[in-house]
């Protein structure tokens, strides 16, 4: 069984400060992790997401993530948050066999001016 | 635009009617996802299709609920007899293979039930 849970539904930024999203997941096996966006009355889109390689994933838009297994967290970061970053964050747990995955609950992040 | 493409965009329904929700997937791609969004709640598994086949259907509602991928065509989502609690966001997403690291989402479908 997977899950995965994204603390704080809601984060406020201001433009230019640092963007943290947490993300801490629960596998039974070796997970894939990813992180999308989606913008208000779109689907998803794929942010960056974590196969096994390195840790450290660089993804779209400046946009980053670590995996920690001991922390059995996927945290996604952005040194300096732009207006345009204003948008739901999703972050999602699969096994690899399929596309299947389990989705959190979204952060909604804002950017002030 | 080659990506997945899911109409209608907006669906409004009156209590005990059906709906249709389509999806065509990628082009290349053979296998489906529907996902269920419902308001403030993350994206929650229905069913995975590949052509002609159900493959899991573990998050599908019991009654009520079917989806098929034909051999030709879109695949569709089928809600008979809609209520309220149907009103969500159904997406849609496809996929090249089984073992497949990365989904490729539609833009949704807002079903809205009266």
């Amino acid at each position: 069984a997977q899950s995965v849970t994204q603390l704080g539904s809601h984060v406020s930024v201001s433009e230019g400060a640092l963007v943290l999203l947490r993300c801490n997941y629960s596998s039974s096996v070796p997970p894939y992790l990813f992180w999308y966006v989606q913008y208000p009355n779109q689907g998803l889109q794929l942010l960056l997401k974590y196969t096994s390689a390195a840790t450290l994933v660089k993804g779209i838009n400046g946009f980053e993530a670590e995996f920690k297994k001991s922390e059995t967290s996927f945290h996604l970061t952005k040194p300096s948050a732009h207006m345009s970053d204003a948008a739901e964050y999703f972050c999602a747990v699969s096994s690899g066999t399929t596309g299947k995955s389990t989705f959190g609950d979204g952060t909604t992040l804002t950017v002030k001016p | 635009n080659a990506g997945v493409m899911q109409n209608p965009r907006h669906l409004v329904r009156r209590r005990g009617q059906e709906a249709r929700l389509r999806c065509s997937p990628m082009k290349g791609h053979s296998h489906v996802y529907w996902y269920r969004q419902l308001p403030e709640e993350g994206l929650k598994f229905m069913v995975y299709l590949q052509k002609e086949n159900i493959i899991d259907e573990s998050g599908m509602p019991k009654e009520r609920f079917s989806a098929e991928f034909p051999k030709e065509g879109p695949s569709i989502l089928r809600i008979q007899q809609v209520v309220r609690g149907d009103s969500a966001a159904y997406f849609c997403a496809s996929s090249p293979g089984q073992n497949n690291e990365k989904l490729f989402f539609g833009s949704g479908t807002q079903l809205s039930v009266l």
